[in-house]
């Protein structure tokens, strides 16, 4: 059973552009959550969704982000006109529903590294 | 959420048991006390949760204080690859799911 799956691992990009970011969810998980990590700092909680909802999105900065878990396919976490503060490790993890796994678990990738220039 | 105060860092020596503390005074009757570790450069790893009895799993021990207000996570034998952030999360309900809300963690370094 694959885990977390994260892409692309690194991206680079220059102010202003755009960056999407994608998670694939364990199977079976139907709950996603994105986290952002800064250099030197602890994980910051973003955004939680599952399939075409927004559970949670306490933690997204008012402008320039969005996140979407469409029906088929990843979750996307995507940065317009990014700026040099964007640049982090942007980790995804998955969870099955709420009350039918073992322990409520969050299973993580391994992250999306992205440096803006 | 609940806060939860770790040790900034703690340095251990491989093969010997390692004592992680955390204060969780503010704890309430429904909150689960997990444990979760970020090794360099890889997304945090679930290690271990508990509710009032000690836990024990293949990675680590859980002691929770009878008044549940502290509780410890022990690695028996720390080895080089334990080296990592360990972070002390309080979760209501413990298959509930939801956000998870990290605090700044113990940095945990191993010696050879």
């Amino acid at each position: 059973n694959a885990g977390v799956m994260q892409n692309p691992r690194h991206l680079v990009r220059r102010r202003g552009q755009e960056a999407r970011l994608r998670c694939s969810p364990m199977k079976g998980h139907s709950h996603v959550y994105w986290y952002r990590q800064l250099p030197e700092e602890g994980l910051k909680f973003m955004v939680y969704l599952q399939k075409e909802n927004i559970i949670d999105e306490s933690g997204m900065p008012k402008e320039r982000f969005s996140a979407e878990f469409p029906k088929e396919g990843p979750s996307i976490l995507r940065i317009q006109q990014v700026v040099r503060g964007d640049s982090a490790a942007y980790f995804c993890a998955s969870s099955p529903r709420p009350g039918t796994g073992p322990t409520g678990e969050l299973f993580f990738g391994e992250g999306s590294r992205l440096t803006v220039l | 959420d609940a806060k939860t105060t770790q040790p900034n860092s703690m340095e251990s020596n491989e093969e010997e048991p390692v004592h992680l503390p955390c204060n969780h005074s503010t704890i309430s009757g429904t909150d689960y006390i997990h444990w979760y570790r970020q090794l360099p450069s890889q997304g945090p790893e679930y290690v271990i949760h508990g509710l009032t009895s000690n836990v024990n799993n293949r990675m680590a021990s859980l002691a929770i204080a009878e008044d549940r207000k502290s509780s410890t996570l022990i690695l028996h034998r720390a080895t080089l690859r334990d080296a990592a952030v360990y972070y002390c999360i309080l979760r209501v309900g413990s298959n509930q799911g939801g956000k998870l809300i990290f605090g700044q963690g113990t940095e945990l370094s191993v010696k050879p």
